[in-house]
């Protein structure tokens, strides 16, 4: 069936360090993927989208790959902050259906 | 602030019970999403509206949940003789179609706490 999972429930960096977030996801139909971040008592807020036919896509200190080999999805974090620090979902969706497919979540920690 | 509002942000009640929770969504937005989140989960999708048409429904979503949009505005998702599984929360997202992708802007929650 359709998944999206994560390796690591969670991830502690050195503030300003980098961060990298990793996402795996199953099905090979997913053309869209969007990486959420969720802090404590709040919704999911939207940080870096990416279409399968792109494979890096920059924003504001944050940087998505896709390898549609493997089907691997990671977030880069580039000198992570104390605010940075929640929990990020990667997240899927296909062209023809409209609802995200989400994996389980990593947490970030970031140390001061 | 993502502009999507839900209320209320926690509902607590017994076991059997009805509750309802009422989402409204960025204004111009056509689309709207109702998601179920767990502990150290990630959200699952329930159902969603484009404008006041109903399109897709989980099968997460038992007959005991029903959602609406009457306006094609505000929604409302309903829970009847709940069950102590039913404890979660529950979000509500709005999309434009016709943008560029396929953003979801997320509300706050509703954290259903059942006794």
């Amino acid at each position: 069936g359709e998944s999206v999972g994560l390796h690591l429930p969670t991830l502690s960096v050195q503030e300003g360090d980098n961060s990298i977030i990793n996402c795996a996801y199953s099905n090979s139909a997913s053309d869209y993927f969007i990486w959420y971040k969720q802090e404590s008592g709040k919704g999911p807020q939207f940080i870096i989208d990416i279409r399968s036919n792109m494979d890096k896509r920059q924003g504001q200190r944050v940087t998505v790959l896709l390898n549609k080999t493997v089907k691997h999805l990671s977030l880069q974090i580039a000198a992570t902050q104390p605010g940075d620090s929640a929990v990020y979902f990667c997240a899927e969706n296909k062209s023809s259906s409209y609802k995200l497919i989400f994996g389980s979540g990593t947490r970030l920690l970031v140390r001061p | 602030d993502t502009g999507v509002s839900q209320n209320p942000r926690h509902k607590i009640t017994k076991r059997g019970q009805n509750v309802t929770f009422r989402c409204d969504p960025i204004s111009e937005h056509n689309r709207l999403y109702w998601y179920r989140q767990t502990l150290g989960q990630g959200p699952e999708f329930l159902t969603y509206f484009q404008n006041e048409a109903q399109l897709e429904k989980s099968r997460l979503l038992s007959d005991r949940f029903s959602a609406e949009r009457p306006k094609g505005s505000f929604s409302t998702l309903e829970i009847q003789r709940t069950e102590q599984g039913d404890s979660a929360m529950y979000l509500c997202a709005s999309w434009r179609s016709g943008g560029l992708g396929n953003e979801q802007f997320f509300g706050p929650g509703t954290r259903l706490t059942v006794l």
